[in-house]
């Protein structure tokens, strides 16, 4: 059973672009969260999806939003990008969302801001 | 709010020794689940354990061991006879406030960078 896909693996960008990021979870599941990981504030949630609508979001700015398309798959988008925002961008996939089930990871978006 | 904290921001030991990750967890849910996660140095996080709050049985698993006592609030996370491919940076994770239906987000400890030198 293929795991958790995100796509790019690895990308740079400069300061007031826009980015937007991919997640495919496992086949079958219908959750999506999305987690920023930074050295200085450690892994972070930013948010939920399940059935194409957002359950759950962390303290981010606006600029940080996503959205589930019918096929489970999720985007994470950032706009006006500020340097702080270079951090691996981490996707978990899960089978219902409900709080109790494991939350399989994907290998992460390494997002620099220059 | 919910908090983990995982004090010990790096561990080194020497292969064959024991080793214990601690975690201490803050929350105010009465139901709520704890998680232990391995990060190697290539990124991805790999599910180690899922305990819930009404389950305070220790568990083992292989060379691992999990020791979840609800009176300190504390889920910590012991390696017995360490292997270098036990290197890595171990995160311990708490559930949030259940809010219908969705699955929480996950509040992450610090994590340990835990070295196993040969």
């Amino acid at each position: 059973k293929a795991g958790v896909t995100q796509t790019p693996r690895y990308l740079i960008k400069t300061r007031g672009q826009q980015v937007t990021l991919s997640c495919s979870p496992i086949s079958g599941h219908r959750s999506v969260s999305w987690y920023q990981q930074t050295p200085g504030q450690g892994l972070q949630f930013l948010f939920e999806y399940f059935s194409e609508t957002q359950r759950n979001k962390g303290n981010f700015p606006g600029r940080f939003s996503g959205r589930q398309f019918s096929n489970s798959r999720s985007e994470m988008n950032v706009s006006t990008l500020e340097l702080g925002d270079s951090a691996l961008y981490l996707c978990a996939s899960v089978r219902s969302g409900g709080r109790d089930n494991e939350q399989f990871f994907g290998p992460g978006t390494r997002l620099t801001v220059l | 709010a919910q908090k983990v904290t995982q004090a010990q921001t790096e561990i080194s030991v020497v292969e064959k020794e024991d080793v214990t990750l601690d975690c201490v967890y803050e929350t105010r849910d009465t139901t709520y689940y704890l998680f232990w996660y391995k990060q190697p140095p290539s990124g991805e996080l790999v599910f180690l354990i899922r305990r819930n709050s009404f389950d305070e049985q220790n568990e083992i698993s292989g060379r691992y061991s999990w020791n979840f006592q609800k009176s300190t609030s504390s889920f910590n996370f012991t390696i017995t006879a360490s292997q270098v491919v036990d290197s890595a940076v171990y995160f311990c994770a708490l559930s949030g406030q259940y809010s219908g239906g969705g699955a929480d987000g996950l509040t992450f400890g610090k994590g340990t960078h835990l070295i196993i030198q040969p």
